[in-house]
Order: C-alpha cells, then structure tokens, then sequence
C-alpha cells in the first residue's frame, strides 16, 4: 500500500532552517511527483510547489521563491523541503503528497503532516 | 488572497444534496480539483477533472464546471461528510496552484 511516512515535528527560531523528509514506500517513487502543502493554524490549505522525484524538477510558489528547496534521494525514496529564513507566520503543519503532475493537482496520497513551529 | 473563491460555510440536512462552488477566473481554461478533510487529518482527494472521482470515493461526490465556477455536489448527504472542502486549480498564470478558501460543510 502507499504510504508517505513525514518526519517529526519541529519547533525553530525565527531566521532559521528547517528541513522536513517524506519517506515514500509502496509504488515507484521515480514514476510520479512530490507536492508539499501547508496549513496554518486555523487557515486553509497552500500550495508551496513539486518535484518531478526522476530528474528533480521543481515548481514553486511565487511568494516562496527564493526560501524554498524542495529535493529528492531516489536511493532511499525520500523527499525533502527545506525552507530558510523562517518567520512566525511560517507555522504551520507541512504536508508531502503524491503527484501524478498532471494539468490539474491531483494530490492521491498524503504524509502524515510535520508541525513546524517558529518561535522566539 | 486566493484567487479561487468559495461560500465561508454551508449547511444540509442529513441525506439532502449540497452543491459547493469555487469561482475564479483560471476555471475557465483549467478544471478543478477537491479535497476534503476533517479536523487534525490530512486532506483526501475527492475529484478532479470534469467529473472524475479517484478510487474508494462514493458516487455521491459529482463534479462540474461552467464558466469560471466549478462546483463539488454532494447527493445525499451523510454525516461523515462533515468536513472541509477545498478546490484547486491554476492561478492566473497558469504556472502555479491555488487552492480555494475553503467551504466549512456542517450536516444537520
């Protein structure tokens, strides 16, 4: 069965890094995409961006460009998002899904979700 | 702000029909897609497509599109139903995802 297993949570200071795995397992990994979402406290879902997990293709939000790294490790099916230079608005749980990368966002299986928490 | 719109909350009663709307102007070139999640879960794919449910969704899930508004239609709802539901599709650049703002679903 597929399953996307995240790493545990997280609590940083502001300015920070912080880099969230997601460990794939039951289909083959090199054969679809990553998208990574997040959620505030209270608020909705955002779209942060994909990888292609074969050749490390990545889209990535406009408003996160430039603090954002999303990567993967074919050998170990494992995916990465590493976001820098945390503020206190980037708390949020993070969530890793599969993705067919296909013209409209089908997200089929999801992680767990990793809390991230930005504090003084 | 979200680009794609959606009602803050809706109602239904037990076994009635609930139609959820997501307006934005990318919905006229690209389809939408629909998740649903409840409290402290992950969200789960519902539809995506013109009308397309993924594996294990019931058939009371029905998608459709017309203009810049696609809709998520529920045909009898059950009480497992309560949830929140989210669309997505492209934002204005057709680069990107956006997901809707989010409809609060409450089954009387």
């Amino acid at each position: 069965q597929v399953q996307l297993v995240q790493s545990g949570a997280e609590v940083k200071k502001p300015g920070a890094s912080v880099k969230v795995s997601c460990k794939a397992s039951g289909y083959t990994f090199t054969s679809y995409g990553i998208s990574w979402v997040r959620q505030a406290p209270g608020q909705g879902l955002e779209w942060m961006g994909w990888i292609s997990a074969d050749k490390g293709h990545t889209n990535y939000a406009q408003n996160l460009q430039g603090r954002v790294t999303m990567t993967t490790d074919t050998s170990t099916s494992t995916a990465y998002m590493e976001l820098r230079s945390l503020r206190s608005d980037d708390t949020a749980v993070y969530y890793c899904a599969r993705d067919p990368l296909k013209v409209t966002l089908e997200l089929d299986y999801w992680g767990q979700g990793t809390l991230v928490t930005v504090s003084s | 702000s979200s680009e794609l719109t959606q009602d803050p909350a809706v109602s239904v009663a037990l076994g009635q029909t609930v139609r959820i709307t997501c307006q934005g102007d990318s919905l006229r070139s690209y389809y939408a897609s629909w998740y649903q999640q409840k409290p402290g879960q992950a969200p789960v794919f519902v539809m995506y497509g013109k009308n397309n449910r993924p594996s294990g969704i019931p058939d009371r899930f029905s998608g459709s599109t017309s203009g810049n508004t696609a809709s998520l239609t529920i045909t009898g709802a059950q009480a497992e139903d309560e949830a929140d539901y989210y669309c997505n599709s492209r934002d204005s650049s057709g680069d990107h995802y956006v997901f809707g703002t989010g409809t609060k679903v409450t089954v009387l």
